[in-house]
């Protein structure tokens, strides 16, 4: 499997600053994903990331709310920019499998977001 | 395109209940379907997967088959304890398209004593 872990685990923030959000993977990997979990809902994707390529974002999402970096194979940031209450959700990331067979994505513990 | 429905909560049952959480799912490819759960306050972690037709997934006393047929993948527990409170997503993934992982609205589970 691919162990994720993601900084920090969760904060509260005020309304106007921005915050980033790191995932580290202990395999290599091509793909990574960040999902946005907002209260009582299910699991939505913001965007993709894949190294050396600018990331694809969902329809909803854009790079100026949520600009991502993916400076290398194991590493990806999400920033959450000029936030607002409404962005308080549970940000997930999660990778494709480091090896061919393993069907299934893994997820991070996720990064639980508070904005006053 | 692809989308995963699932019976919305919340479900409430009494402790050594069985429990049956309905799943289906479209799909234009053949993708592997799990089931995650999402205790309070934690992360989201993988309880069961199934990657082709008739396969069953099972951990923690949770079942699901993979039925191509009526395109489901029910979950099914014999009897529920206290602690499986928590809300429960369906989900399909299609690795050979490299495309995201589809999640259903998820069912928010709660057992009493």
């Amino acid at each position: 499997s691919a162990v994720i872990s993601q900084k920090p685990s969760r904060d509260i923030c005020q309304r106007g600053t921005s915050l980033t959000i790191q995932c580290q993977v202990d395999s290599q990997v091509t793909m990574m994903f960040w999902y946005r979990q907002q209260p009582g809902q299910s699991l939505t994707l913001i965007a993709t990331a894949n190294q050396g390529s600018e990331a694809t974002y969902e329809s909803g999402f854009v790079i100026d709310k949520f600009p991502i970096s993916r400076p290398n194979l194991t590493f990806s940031t999400l920033t959450v920019s000029n936030m607002s209450p409404e962005d308080s959700s549970i940000y997930l990331c999660s990778v494709e499998p480091p090896r061919v067979g393993m069907n299934e994505q893994f997820f991070g513990p996720g990064t639980r977001l508070t904005v006053l | 395109g692809n989308s995963v429905t699932q019976m919305e909560g919340p479900v409430t049952l009494s402790e050594e209940a069985f429990l049956t959480i309905n799943c289906t799912y479209t799909a234009t490819g053949y993708p592997s379907l799990f089931w995650y759960v999402q205790y309070p306050g934690e992360g989201l972690q993988l309880l069961l997967k199934a990657t082709k037709a008739d396969d069953k997934g099972s951990n923690k006393g949770f079942e699901a088959t993979y039925r191509k047929e009526t395109t489901s993948f029910h979950l099914e527990k014999g009897s529920v304890q206290v602690s499986d409170s928590a809300v429960y997503f369906c989900a399909q993934w299609d690795e050979t398209s490299y495309d995201k992982v589809i999640f259903g609205p998820g069912t928010s589970l709660s057992v009493i004593p």
